[in-house]
């Protein structure tokens, strides 16, 4: 089935570090979607882009649509221990509505 | 606003045995998709309904899988017969109405062992 690319696959920081991580894909979409997932959780939804070039914040994440609709990344600053978990990009096809999740980024936060 | 409700939250069988699963959407939302995510993957799009009727089920696998929402409310997924493969977490997740820029919404999932 048709998967996103995410990376990194993994991250290993320390707290209060800034994390990165992006998503591409070979589709253009019309919404970019941020998710996070604990385990043995369904994912909570983060962040949602509707505009290429959209740049929107919530708290200490902030996310980019990309410009030619086919990639976003994903921006948390000052790590702290509870943003463990995994980190999944989707993106939602016009029209359809159909969902496609990347390949998920694991984040470890050490004190 | 009460989310997506699944269940149930576990369930273990044998493989060729029969399971089902359901899931109750957040209220009012029109768009209904199920998920397989297997052990340290992304959720895979299995089947998405809008209302009652299928928009897309070109990942379900149609011999031995199935999903209904007769109703355009509730949905119930099945597997008939169960494949030591389909051990995964099966998600199902709403959004309100078809591209007026909406959010999916997850439940918790259903974690199916096939031993």
């Amino acid at each position: 089935g048709q998967q996103l690319n995410q990376s990194p696959q993994s991250m290993f920081i320390q707290e209060g570090e800034d994390v990165s991580m992006n998503c591409t894909s070979s589709s253009i979409f019309n919404t970019w979607l941020w998710y996070k997932q604990d385990p043995g959780e369904g994912p909570v939804l983060l962040i949602a882009l509707y505009k290429a070039g959209e740049l929107t914040s919530n708290g200490r994440l902030t996310a980019q649509f990309g410009i030619t609709r086919k990639d976003s990344f994903l921006n948390i600053s000052a790590s702290i221990p509870s943003d463990v978990g995994i980190y999944f990009c989707a993106g939602q096809f016009y029209n359809t509505d159909k969902l496609i999740f990347g390949t998920g980024t694991r984040l470890q936060v050490f004190p | 606003e009460a989310g997506v409700a699944q269940s149930p939250r576990y369930k273990i069988i044998e493989k060729r045995q029969s399971v089902a699963f359901w899931c109750n959407p957040i209220s009012g939302h029109a768009t209904l998709y199920w998920y397989q995510q297997i052990l340290g993957q992304g959720p895979k799009l299995l089947i998405q309904f809008q209302n009652n009727g299928v928009v897309d089920d070109s990942q379900l696998p149609k011999d031995r899988f199935s999903a209904e929402r007769l109703k355009g409310v509730d949905s119930t997924l099945k597997i008939q017969p169960a494949k030591l493969e389909d051990s995964a977490v099966y998600l199902c997740a709403s959004s309100f109405e078809l591209g007026m820029n909406t959010e999916a919404f997850f439940g918790q999932g259903t974690r199916l062992t096939v031993v």
